[in-house]
């Protein structure tokens, strides 16, 4: 099993541009999240899903847009990218509550 | 909103010392808390929830809701033991709250 899945791994934007940020996950879980960590502070939760054709906004969802489905993919897309969106962001999924399975990341840059 | 603190950035400690990383949660409920570890280019991943009572790699949390802590304990720090550690509260739902982390560094 890969288990979760992200790509790409480093990305650089210009401002105003758009991308999505890819997770697929091969552990049928029904749960997928999407978090942001900026330097030296926690995960916040931008997005979570508890299945497919389910969304749900976290913390800190502005900025950002989500689908689900399939219960494999959880893309995050960014529309209109701003500097204040610059982070690393990790997909996460689990099938039982506390139990997440992580992705290795994604380091985005927007100039 | 919940909020989870981890009060020290980082804490070094030598080989066979014991360790004590800090985790205090604001929850007023009855909350379901966990610790997690990346260690060097690795994945952040799940070392343990507090309702499992487990010990894992030698590390135990006690849940002491007076205190509202969950202090992650090791009575001999080993090297391989450094890592990035973060504490993370779940409040009856699937959303979890994050602290900001402590980097532990075992010194030989």
């Amino acid at each position: 099993n890969a288990g979760v899945t992200q790509t790409p791994k480093f990305r650089i934007l210009k401002i105003g541009q758009s991308m999505t940020l890819q997770c697929a996950q091969d552990m049928n879980h029904n749960y997928m999240y999407w978090y942001r960590q900026d330097p030296g502070m926690g995960l916040k939760l931008i997005y979570y899903s508890v299945g497919a054709g389910i969304t749900d906004k976290g913390e800190v969802p502005n900025g950002y847009n989500v689908s689900r489905s399939t219960t494999e993919d959880f893309p995050l897309r960014l529309e209109l990218a701003a500097p204040s969106q610059t982070s690393v962001y990790f997909c996460a999924s689990s099938y039982s509550r506390g139990d997440l399975f992580f992705g290795e990341g994604s380091r985005l840059t927007v100039l | 909103a919940q909020r989870v603190t981890q009060p020290e950035k980082l804490l070094s400690v030598f080989k066979g010392a014991p360790v004590e990383l800090k985790c205090n949660y604001s929850y007023s409920g009855s909350p379901e808390l966990f610790w997690y570890v990346q260690y060097s280019r690795q994945r952040l991943q799940l070392l343990l929830r507090h309702i499992s009572r487990e010990s894992i790699k030698g590390f135990t949390a006690d849940l002491n809701k007076g205190e509202t802590s969950f202090h992650l304990k090791k009575p001999f720090a080993q090297e391989e033991d450094s890592a990035m550690y973060y504490c993370a509260s779940g409040a009856g739902s699937y959303q979890l709250t994050f602290g900001k982390g402590t980097k532990l560094s075992v010194i030989p």
